[in-house]
């Protein structure tokens, strides 16, 4: 059964920082893009960051440049995103997503991890 | 920068037919967009219910089905059940980035 299990949420302070975890079981983690999606509460999906199978393509919505960071590590069946000097507007539940294989897509999300910035 | 146009909201009775669509700012949405439909229930995570224009998900229902209409991503929902009241959100890729549609909020009654 495919799973994607995100931690690392919590309440941080502005300009503080995270490094939130999704970790994969189920399927041949090395095999698939994955991606980062946020919803801030009472609002629509947000595209963060994807990376491909090996971590050699990384892509970035232009908002979050700078302070987002997508990286895996295959041999422990784990995505991560490294969000720096957070703001208020970051509140969000963040998505780990899977990516499909034959055709550009996504197949599974996670529960998702509530990150909450306020001080 | 890229916009994506969907329905606020839309109103269906129970086993009828429904149609979302999904519009870019930047022009006729085409395959090469490869449009897919996320469905989310209040409280829940999403789900991908078609991806690539019309392809579906072991866990996708018949009833639902992926197309382009007239210069839009379209999703229609045929003979609707009262559990398919949910938001729905278009998702298109414009190269390498990825936009979501502002979703659909569709209310069966």
């Amino acid at each position: 059964e495919v799973q994607l299990v995100e931690s690392g949420g919590g309440l941080v302070q502005p300009g503080g920082s995270l490094r939130l975890t999704c970790a994969a079981s189920g399927f041949t983690f090395s095999n698939y893009w994955m991606s980062w999606v946020r919803q801030a509460p009472g609002k629509g999906l947000e595209w963060m960051t994807n990376i491909n199978e090996d971590a050699s393509e990384k892509y970035i919505v232009d908002s979050v440049k700078g302070r987002f960071t997508i990286s895996r590590d295959n041999a422990k069946n784990s995505l991560y995103l490294q969000i720096n000097n957070l703001r208020a507007d970051d509140t969000a539940v963040y998505y780990c997503v899977r990516g499909t294989v034959t055709l550009p897509g996504t197949d599974y999300w996670g529960q998702g991890t509530l990150v909450t910035v306020s001080s | 920068q890229t916009v994506v146009t969907q329905e606020p909201s839309l109103t269906v009775s129970p086993g009828g037919t429904v149609t979302l669509t999904c519009a870019s700012n930047t022009g006729a949405v085409t395959s090469g967009y490869f449009p897919s439909w996320v469905q989310q229930k209040p409280g829940q995570a999403p789900r991908t219910l078609i991806y690539s224009t019309n392809n579906k998900h072991s866990w996708t229902p018949a009833r639902f089905s992926g197309s382009l209409l007239g210069g839009k991503a379209a999703l229609t929902l045929s003979s609707v059940q009262p559990e398919d009241e949910a938001e729905y959100y278009c998702l298109l890729t414009h190269g390498n980035v990825w936009v979501f549609g502002g979703g659909t909020k569709l209310t069966v009654l």
